[in-house]
């Protein structure tokens, strides 16, 4: 089955720099990968997501690329504010059927 | 659009006791939903794929008679988690896959925290 792995576990950014999360799956199959931020206690949220006919998507800071051939795919966002502080999760899914995560990484933005 | 709630929000029962956890697609009719398992300071876990109006497909060490799963209609789906132990103590979250514009995504619910005594 499909395994996520995911780095770093944590990361610690200045405010307004830029952050970079790293996944990669095994499963060749899978075409949707989506990327999570979690609030202690609360769900999952969407930030963005990308499928694999493209290699790169973009929302205002944030960004995801996706190279198929190497089998990752990464998260960026920049110009970073304490509010980004979160744990972020990546995963992996066809056709947005069960969702494999990665263990996730605890951005912390510091003022 | 595309709102899943959970209900409750939280639980305290005694350990030996089931809890029944609803999840509702509010908006939408959701013919699959998901059921995730996330213990602290970890990563989501699924637990079982729900089906409406037939059997979850539970993942490789779930128990599928210990966290019973009801997909009885398009908008509802239920885990019943029979016999609870201290060791079920988790945050139980579900999601619900819809289909927008031609591509499938998944929304969460809000999660219900169980914790056994």
């Amino acid at each position: 089955g499909e395994n996520v792995e995911q780095h770093p576990s944590t990361l610690s950014v200045q405010e307004g720099d830029s952050a970079v999360i790293k996944c990669t799956y095994s499963d060749s199959a899978s075409n949707y990968f989506p990327w999570y931020k979690q609030e202690l206690g609360k769900r999952p949220q969407l930030i963005i997501d990308i499928r694999s006919n493209v290699g790169e998507k973009k929302d205002q800071r944030i960004a995801v690329t996706l190279n198929k051939t190497a089998k990752h795919f990464s998260l960026h966002i920049t110009e970073t504010q304490p509010e980004d502080s979160a744990v972020y999760f990546c995963a992996a899914s066809l056709y947005g059927n069960k969702l494999v995560f990665g263990a996730g990484t605890i951005l912390r933005v510091k003022s | 659009g595309a709102v899943v709630s959970q209900h409750p929000s939280w639980v305290i029962c005694k350990s030996g006791t089931s809890v029944k956890i609803e999840c509702r697609s509010l908006d939408f009719q959701a013919t699959t939903m998901f059921w995730y398992r996330q213990f602290p300071k970890q990563s989501l876990m699924l637990m079982a794929t729900s089906n409406e109006g037939s059997k979850a497909t539970y993942e490789q060490g779930v128990e599928k008679d210990k966290f019973l799963i009801n997909h009885a209609s398009l908008t509802l789906s239920t885990l019943t988690v029979t016999s609870a132990h201290p060791e079920d103590s988790s945050f139980y979250i579900c999601s619900a896959r819809a289909q927008v514009g031609g591509e499938y995504e998944q929304y969460f619910g809000p999660g219900t925290r169980l914790t056994v005594t």
